[in-house]
């Protein structure tokens, strides 16, 4: 069964860098094929791609935000960690991990609960 | 830039069929998937590559895509449908979602 679950700050301020965290089970992000992502959703808005790392280091960032963005695995704790800088009151929105697996492509399986972050000084 | 393009609204009655539609140049030759989105819950896949259904999404979940253009078809619409669906698709190394179609079923 696969799960994943995010993890970090609810509140920062405008300026400073946010850290979150995915921590998944039921997979290996070290099997040929797999990836988790991050997309996000602003209050009452629409999905945003933000960015994916796969099984071989492999990272895609969305090119509007490549500039501020980070994604790192750990594979040996089953996580993946997303930091993004310079946070404004727009990049406040709820925050999803997700694994990329046997559907192919770049599409997402399995999504974690997400996690609101509040950008407000 | 590659953008998906989704009517924001569409209504059906129970039992109808409802079409919801994702736009682009050339998205025919692109693989479309679609994800269901209730309120407070996040979103499931419901269609991946252009027409597949995961295991456990029910058969009145179809999808088709040619042209510029890829379609969600719902057959027998039932509440339960009632929902915001987005569409998501590739280009240039990176992933694009759609504007999302919130589906009222009334």
């Amino acid at each position: 069964q696969i799960t994943l679950k995010e993890s970090g700050p609810t509140l920062v301020k405008p300026t400073q860098t946010l850290t979150l965290t995915c921590t998944f089970s039921g997979f290996s992000l070290s099997t040929s094929g797999v990836g988790v992502g991050w997309i996000r959703q602003p209050p009452g808005k629409a999905l945003e791609w933000l960015t994916l790392i796969f099984w071989d280091d492999d990272k895609r960032y969305s090119p509007s935000l490549k500039s501020r963005l980070t994604i790192t695995k750990d594979t040996s704790k089953n996580q993946v960690v997303l930091t993004m800088t310079n946070m404004d009151p727009a990049d406040t929105a709820t925050y999803y991990c997700a694994h990329r697996g046997q559907y192919g492509d770049y599409v997402f399986g399995y999504w974690g609960q997400g996690t609101l972050v509040t950008v407000s000084s | 830039s590659f953008e998906l393009t989704q009517p924001p609204s569409v209504s059906v009655s129970p039992g109808q069929t409802a079409s919801i539609t994702c736009s682009e140049d050339k998205l025919g030759y692109k693989y479309v998937s679609w994800y269901q989105q209730k309120p407070g819950q996040s979103p499931v896949l419901v269609i991946y590559g252009d027409s597949k259904r995961p295991s456990g999404i029910p058969e009145r979940f179809s999808g088709s895509n040619s042209g510029n253009t890829a379609t969600l078809t719902i057959s027998g619409t039932q509440t339960m449908d009632e929902a915001d669906y987005y569409c998501q698709a590739w280009d240039s190394r990176t992933g694009v979602f759609g504007g999302g179609t919130k589906l009222t079923v009334l």
